[in-house]
């Protein structure tokens, strides 16, 4: 089992770019979130799936769009990349979303010029 | 908003040496992660836990729910233990599918 997986590791991409993070899980989770890590500061939640077919924002949404593509797979989408989009981008998973430990993919470092 | 905070922000130890983390929070939760980041930058859970205590290898897990007030204890210490520990809480109440987390705690066991 790869558990959860992540492409790309890094990136670089310029002020207005636009880019998609791919999260994948293999472990038959119900629900998935996506998170951003900033120096000083906790983990964030950007979006969640709690089930396939079902989006919500979490605390810091703006410029992000979130695809549930299927029970696998949930990818996070930046339009219009800004520098305070850079950050490392971690994809978690769990069974159930109210109650379940949640299990992390190894992360995405993304640098906006 | 309600916070999560971790004490202290920064901890260095001598191999061997018994370790305290604490964590506090601000209302009602029904439940407590604790997280270990590598050095890499991977993140595994440790416990979750609601209530009294739970231990794995020579990691230990406690909750005082009427202290708002969390710590995880690492005996036995050893270099390998080198991470930022970090708390998460999901807050009580319907719709509360959110965790939130603390700035970690950064460890170095030192040979």
């Amino acid at each position: 089992n790869a558990g959860v997986t992540q492409t790309p590791k890094f990136q670089v991409l310029k002020t207005g770019q636009s880019m998609t993070l791919q999260c994948a899980q293999d472990m038959n989770h119900n629900s998935m979130y996506w998170y951003r890590q900033d120096p000083g500061m906790g983990l964030r939640l950007i979006y969640y799936s709690a089930s396939e077919g079902t989006t919500d924002k979490g605390e810091v949404p703006n410029g992000y769009n979130v695809s549930r593509l299927n029970k696998r797979e949930f990818s996070l989408r930046l339009e219009s990349a800004a520098p305070s989009q850079t950050s490392v981008y971690f994809c978690a998973s769990s069974e159930l979303i109210r109650t379940d430990t949640q299990y992390f993919g190894p992360g995405t470092r993304l640098t906006v010029l | 908003k309600n916070e999560v905070e971790q004490s202290p922000q920064n901890l260095t130890a001598q191999e061997g040496e018994f370790i305290t983390i604490n964590c506090s929070y601000s209302v009602g939760i029904s439940a407590l992660h604790w997280l270990q980041q590598h050095p890499g930058g991977g993140i595994v859970s440790l416990f979750m836990l609601s209530s009294g205590k739970k231990k794995h290898g020579r990691l230990i897990a406690t909750i005082n729910i009427q202290e708002k007030h969390s710590s995880l204890h690492i005996t036995a210490s050893h270099p390998r233990d080198s991470a930022v520990y970090i708390c998460a809480v999901r807050y009580s109440g319907a719709g509360s599918y959110q965790l939130t987390f603390g700035k970690g705690t950064k460890l170095s066991v030192i040979p």
